[in-house]
Formats: C-alpha cells, structure tokens, sequence
C-alpha cells in the first residue's frame, strides 16, 4: 500500500514560517490533502486538492505538491497554530482507499 | 452546517464486537456527492482510515481490516454505523466518523469530523 512519510516534529518562533513535507512515491501525481489536530480535539480540514483552502481557514496556510513531496506552508505562525498536522490521499492504485501520513507535530517556540 | 455524532460503547471485551453509530445532521446522508466514512486513532499514534460508504451502500475497507469490519448505512435515519468483530487491545482507539467530499474526480477529503469516541478494549 501507499506510503506517506512526515517528519515527526517542526519547531518555528511565532512569525515565522512553517514548513511540513509528506513524501510519497510520485505524490505530485496525486492530490494531497492536509489536517491540523490539536490536543483533544478532532481533525480539522486546512488544505483540499493540493492548494485550496476550505473557508474560515486563514490565508497563512497554503499547500504545493511536486515530485515526491508536498509541503503544507504556514506563514507568520501563531501560538494557536501548534497541533499535529496530517497528509492524506487517495490510493488511486485501490478503489476508494485513502491513507494518511504518519503526523508531524508543530511546536511554537 | 454538518454536524457529526458518534455513539456506541465505550469498553468492549476482547474477542467481541465493536458496534458504532454516526448520526449526521444538517445535510441528507443520501446525497450522491457524498461518501461517509470512519477513522481511528490509537492513543498517542496516528490516524488510520477503516473504511467507507455511499448513498448507495457500497462500501470499501482498509485492506488491513477487511475481514473485521462491516459498514452500513441507514437513510431513514441518516445515520451509517461501523462493526469491527474479534476486537483486541490493539483496537483500543479514539474512533471518528468522517463526512467524505470530492469535485467530480473520484478523489475524496474529509471534510466534517465527529468529535471522536473512545472505545476501550479490555476485560
């Protein structure tokens, strides 16, 4: 099955900005979807289709895919932005499987 | 606004069944845009996705748990449920219940996520 690889922790000083990889065999050929989950909490959809922005998602987030990586962006980080963050897609190689990364854990410094 | 409620057990002895309910509300469970699906998440790990359903009952499941589970759905009452049978300690997971969403590709996100429920394995 299809494996997607994060790195399991990113440290950033608040304003600065943030960057997550997802490594996947040729994932540029994929759409990547992104989710943020603080403590407790449930997954919250931040990024569709590689670059889209669900609504009341803030602009400071952004995603690109290419390659063998896609990257989730956060721009100007906020204490509020530290949570475990998630890439995901869709097993094209299978009907209608979907796989998720392995989580990589944003710390505010 | 789509909301989603996960109901069932919270403890569950090894070697039974693990039954699941998702009540979804503010949106019809029948619409053909959708897929509705579930995800667990062991405590301290990651997420895993168990498995799916549409509008019209056709289901697909992690190749890890196919032979455990079962998804269903029941329009009347907008809800879909999740059977995992011969559950062990390494079921113990916070479980989800997920709203599916796609542009006409075929590729789907989670878009709406119940708040999650533990359910607990053990004797």
């Amino acid at each position: 099955s299809y494996v997607l690889t994060q790195p399991p922790s990113v440290s950033v000083a608040p304003g600065k900005t943030a960057r997550i990889t997802c490594g996947g065999n040729n994932i540029g050929g994929q759409s990547v979807h992104w989710y943020q989950q603080k403590p407790g909490q449930a997954p919250v959809l931040v990024i569709y289709y590689d670059s889209d922005r669900p609504s009341g998602i803030p602009e400071r987030f952004s995603g690109s895919n290419s390659g063998n990586t896609a990257t989730l962006t956060i721009s100007r980080v906020e204490a509020g932005d530290e949570a475990d963050y998630y890439c995901q897609v869709w097993d094209s190689s299978s009907d209608h499987h979907y796989v998720f990364g392995t989580g990589t854990k944003v710390t505010v410094l | 606004q789509v909301q989603m409620q996960e109901s069932g057990p919270g403890l569950v002895k090894p070697s039974e069944t693990l039954s699941l309910t998702c009540t979804v509300s503010g949106g019809s469970i029948s619409r053909r845009s959708y897929h509705w699906g579930w995800i667990r998440q062991p405590p301290g790990k990651g997420l895993e996705w168990i498995g799916s359903i549409n509008y019209s009952g056709s289901t697909y499941y992690n190749p890890s748990l196919k032979s455990r589970v079962t998804i269903s759905v029941d329009t009347s009452k907008n809800q879909f449920s999740l059977k995992l049978t011969s559950v062990t300690a390494a079921d113990t997971a916070v479980f989800y219940c997920a709203r599916l969403n796609s542009d006409d590709s075929g590729d789907f996100f989670f878009d709406y996520w119940g708040q999650g429920t533990l359910v607990t394995v053990s004797s």
